[in-house]
Order: C-alpha cells, then sequence, then structure tokens
C-alpha cells in the first residue's frame, strides 16, 4: 500500500529560525512529489519535485528530493510568523491520473 | 485567481437530509477531479476519484451510496452526501489539475478548491 509519511508532525520556533520538514514516501512507480502549505482553508502549492538532487527555490522556501532513499525535505530559512501553517506532502505513482497520497502533515508555529 | 471553484464554503444540515457540493474547474477542462474529506489537525484523505462521463473509483471504506459523485462535464463534478449524520461533519475539498503546462498553471499539478465545511446538526 502506497504510504507518505511526514515529520515531526508539529514544531515551534522563533522567528528568524531555519526548520526542516521531512518527507519520506513508499509509492508504487513514483512520479513526481508535491508541497503544500496548509493554513484556515484550502492548500496553496509550493512545490513539485521529479527529479533527484536538483533543489527546487522559491523565496525562503526550497526542497529538494532523494528518489534513492525516498525522501524529500522543506526547508524554510529566517522564519516568520506568517510561515506558521500546516506543510502537506503528497506522492503520486503511475496510475496515469493525478492522484496524491497526502502524508500527515507537519504543523509549523512560529513564535514573535 | 483562483484555478478550481468550490460552492459553498460553508453548509449546515439537518441530519437525514442531503447536500451538494459543486467543484469547478475555471480555466481548465477536466476529466478527472479528486475529492478529500479532511478532520481538524488531520491531512487530506482521498475519498475518490470523480471521472468524466463515467463512474467514479471510490478509496476503500468509502461508501460509494453514501458520497455520490457526479462528473456531468468537462469543468464540474459534485459531491452529495446523501442521508447525511453528525459524523458527515468535516471539511470536504475537491482537486483538479490543468492537462498539460498552461501558463501561469503547472502540468502535473494539483490544484485545489477553497473546500467546503460541512456541518450536520
Amino acid at each position: 500500500e502506497d504510504k507518505v509519511v511526514q515529520s515531526p508532525l508539529s514544531l515551534v520556533v522563533h522567528e528568524g529560525d531555519t526548520v526542516t520538514l521531512n518527507c519520506s514516501y513508499e509509492v508504487t512507480n513514483f512520479r513526481s512529489l508535491l508541497w503544500y502549505k496548509q493554513e484556515k482553508k484550502a492548500p496553496t502549492f509550493l512545490f513539485m519535485l521529479t527529479s533527484s538532487g536538483i533543489e527546487k527555490k522559491s523565496g525562503r522556501l526550497s526542497s529538494i528530493l532523494d528518489k534513492k532513499e525516498l525522501f524529500s525535505i522543506l526547508n524554510i530559512t529566517a522564519t516568520q510568523t506568517g510561515d506558521s501553517a500546516v506543510y502537506l506532502c503528497a506522492g503520486r505513482g503511475s496510475s496515469g491520473t493525478y492522484k496524491y497520497i497526502f502524508g500527515t502533515g507537519t504543523r509549523l508555529k512560529v513564535l514573535a | 485567481g483562483a484555478v478550481v471553484s468550490q460552492h459553498p464554503s460553508r453548509v449546515i444540515c439537518k441530519s437525514g437530509t442531503s447536500v451538494k457540493i459543486e467543484c469547478r474547474s475555471l480555466d481548465f477542462q477536466a476529466t478527472t477531479m479528486f475529492w478529500y474529506r479532511q478532520f481538524p489537525k488531520q491531512s487530506l484523505m482521498l475519498m475518490a476519484t470523480s471521472n468524466e462521463g463515467s463512474k467514479a473509483t471510490y478509496e476503500q471504506g468509502v461508501e460509494k451510496d453514501k458520497f455520490l459523485i457526479n462528473h456531468a462535464s468537462l469543468t464540474l463534478s459534485t459531491l452529495t452526501v446523501t442521508s447525511a449524520h453528525p459524523e458527515d461533519s468535516s471539511f470536504y475539498i475537491c482537486s483538479a489539475s490543468p492537462p498539460s503546462v498552461v501558463p501561469p498553471y503547472s502540468g502535473n499539478t494539483i490544484y485545489f478548491g477553497e473546500g467546503s465545511w460541512l456541518t450536520v446538526v
């Protein structure tokens, strides 16, 4: 059975800290992995990763995939209170449709 | 602007009644849409895959007679919660993907609707 596991489940940091969120996956015929940020409503897209070792970057956020070890990390540098959210990762296999399996999420709280 | 629109954002219904939630792709045609359910402080649980012009594919443990899915057009999928009970109260969210890279949207990426909070009293 395909599964995606995230760690830690929750994290509390202070503004300015750097955090690393982990996502490990077991997905049959893996195709891609997505990272999302969810605040109070629907998740918003952050990154899509398909190739191993290529870092995706957007401002203070970056992410990388390791297809050999079956994991991805999401880094947030110089955290701000606005980064407080649940971060979700999702893996997709080769089912032919965009069916993604979501991890449990990491709840990040950034204190002022 | 929104890529996928979901309506209503909040609905309260009485136990035993049915409620319908709509999911529309605004800028692209979606032959496939997905319906998720999320309980407070939990992750998204995939309920079913909605297929345009054919039956939905339900995940294990999801009652197809209770959660009716209709994907009648390439831009609209509906989820009807039938004979709702308080335990059906949850956040329901749909997603769809552009069929290819259509700037500014990324291909192979799922975009979510705004979600619908269902409360059954």
